[in-house]
């Protein structure tokens, strides 16, 4: 398996500019988690899904920040418009739901995002 | 409110030695530890967990401990390794969610010959 998958690895962008992270989760897993990490507040969840649905969006900071699934192997997380603030790396991690109490989550890669 | 937290942003151990990374929380909703292992410009990856009705779980050099009286858990790595190097997550799972985590800042482990 090819493991979660995020892109682009690496964005640079200007202040006031829309900004798109993707991720694709494993498939078959059917929980999918945005996280945010800083230096302050370390690993921050964002908004979590399940069977595509949001579950809880309460660690979405701004309106400016938005999440969707549109199907089980897509996820999006836009940032419009885009603050230096938001500079930080986005992780996207997703999980079974086997029933066992084992289950863990697994992450991607992360996108590491710089607002200038 | 942070719910779990890491206390020691960074530890400095000799290879060979004890590592002990520590983490406490506050909610007593938790019913499922893990600690993840994160390097540079990678994703986290899942190190070892504990069930809240256990004390302990070992699993090679790695063990972690929990004191639920204390609501305080503890990574311990023995021998500590240079490859052991990188930072540690403590999280505690929501009970009844969605195998919901939430996560601690982290302790950057460093581990020198």
């Amino acid at each position: 398996d090819a493991g979660v998958i995020q892109s682009p690895r690496h964005e640079v962008t200007e202040m006031g500019q829309e900004v798109t992270l993707r991720c694709k989760p494993i498939s078959g897993h059917n929980s999918l988690f945005w996280y945010r990490q800083t230096m302050m507040r370390g690993l921050e969840l964002l908004i979590y899904f399940n069977n595509n649905v949001p579950i809880d969006d309460s660690g979405m900071p701004e309106d400016r920040f938005s999440a969707k699934m549109p199907n089980a192997s897509f996820s999006t997380l836009k940032i419009q418009p885009s603050e230096p603030r938001d500079s930080a790396v986005y992780f996207c991690a997703s999980s079974p739901r086997t029933g066992r109490l084992q289950e863990t989550q697994y992450f991607g890669p992360g996108t590491r995002l710089l607002v200038l | 409110d942070q719910q779990v937290k890491q206390n020691s942003p960074s530890l400095s151990v000799q290879e060979g030695r004890i590592s002990i990374l520590n983490c406490d929380y506050t909610n007593s909703m938790f019913d499922y530890f893990l600690w993840y292992k994160k390097y540079p410009a990678e994703g986290p990856t899942f190190l070892i967990s504990i069930s809240s009705i256990k004390d302990k779980n070992e699993d090679g050099r790695f063990t972690v401990f929990l004191n639920k009286s204390a609501k305080h858990l503890s990574l311990h790595i023995v021998p500590s390794q240079p490859g052991d190097s990188a930072v540690y997550f403590c999280a505690a799972r929501v009970s009844g969610g969605y195998n919901k985590l939430i996560f601690g800042a982290g302790t950057r482990l460093a581990v020198h010959p």
